[in-house]
């Protein structure tokens, strides 16, 4: 099955600079990469995410990037400010079609903090 | 839509007793699962659902754990009995094409 394996573990930045979050997949099949955000005490909520017809995908200051030969794919958040901080969730999956769900495989996730 | 919909919002239970979470996914989603999330193991996916149908249970940690889905709308998980190292916030989440999304949790306390 899929594997995906995300770094680094804790992040630490100061506000107004940037972060990068990386990703690997093992399954070359996969062709969804979504980014999750979890606030303290919230629920993980969907902030980004690419299929594998694409390279790039930008909104506003968030941007992943994805490299389907080497199977990794990134998050880069610029301008950090202290409410980005907050725990980054990659995932994996191959969805079948455009109406049915799949399982997703997700990383163990970055604890970003953004000290002012 | 309101969301994945999950309750109760906090559980607190003595060690041996039942507690039983309850889910309803987005409608017209067809994938259903349940996570648990602790500070140690991340987030686990437990089981998920497929248009009713159990497909994969092999995160369900042992037997005290069961989780049903009779109908489209409605999804528990049952842990009997429960143990204080159950402690843990649990999630649903339900899937369609284009969405993935999670409710708000259940925090479970076992005493």
């Amino acid at each position: 099955g899929e594997n995906v394996e995300q770094h680094p573990s804790t992040l630490s930045v100061q506000e107004g600079d940037s972060a990068v979050i990386k990703c690997t997949y093992s399954d070359s099949a996969s062709n969804y990469f979504p980014w999750y955000k979890q606030e303290l005490g919230k629920r993980p909520q969907l902030i980004i995410d690419i299929r594998s017809n694409v390279g790039e995908k930008k909104d506003q200051r968030i941007a992943v990037t994805l490299n389907k030969t080497a199977k990794h794919f990134s998050l880069h958040i610029t301008e950090t400010q202290p409410e980005d901080s907050a725990v980054y969730f990659c995932a994996a999956s191959i969805r079948a079609g455009e109406t049915s769900g799949s399982r997703l495989t997700f990383g163990e996730g970055t604890q970003l903090t953004v000290n002012p | 839509d309101a969301g994945v919909i999950q309750s109760p919002r906090h559980e607190v239970t003595e060690m041996g007793q039942e507690v039983t979470l309850r889910c309803k996914p987005i409608s017209g989603h067809d994938y259903l699962f349940w996570y648990r999330q602790t500070m140690m193991r991340g987030l686990e996916l437990l089981i998920y659902f497929n248009n009713n149908v159990p497909i994969d249970d092999s995160g369900m940690p042992e037997d005290r754990f069961s989780a049903k889905m009779p109908n489209a709308s409605f999804s528990t998980l049952k842990i009997q009995p429960s143990e204080p190292r159950d402690s843990a916030v649990y999630f649903c989440a339900s899937s369609s094409g284009r969405d993935y999304t999670f409710g708000s949790g259940t925090r479970l306390t076992v005493v």
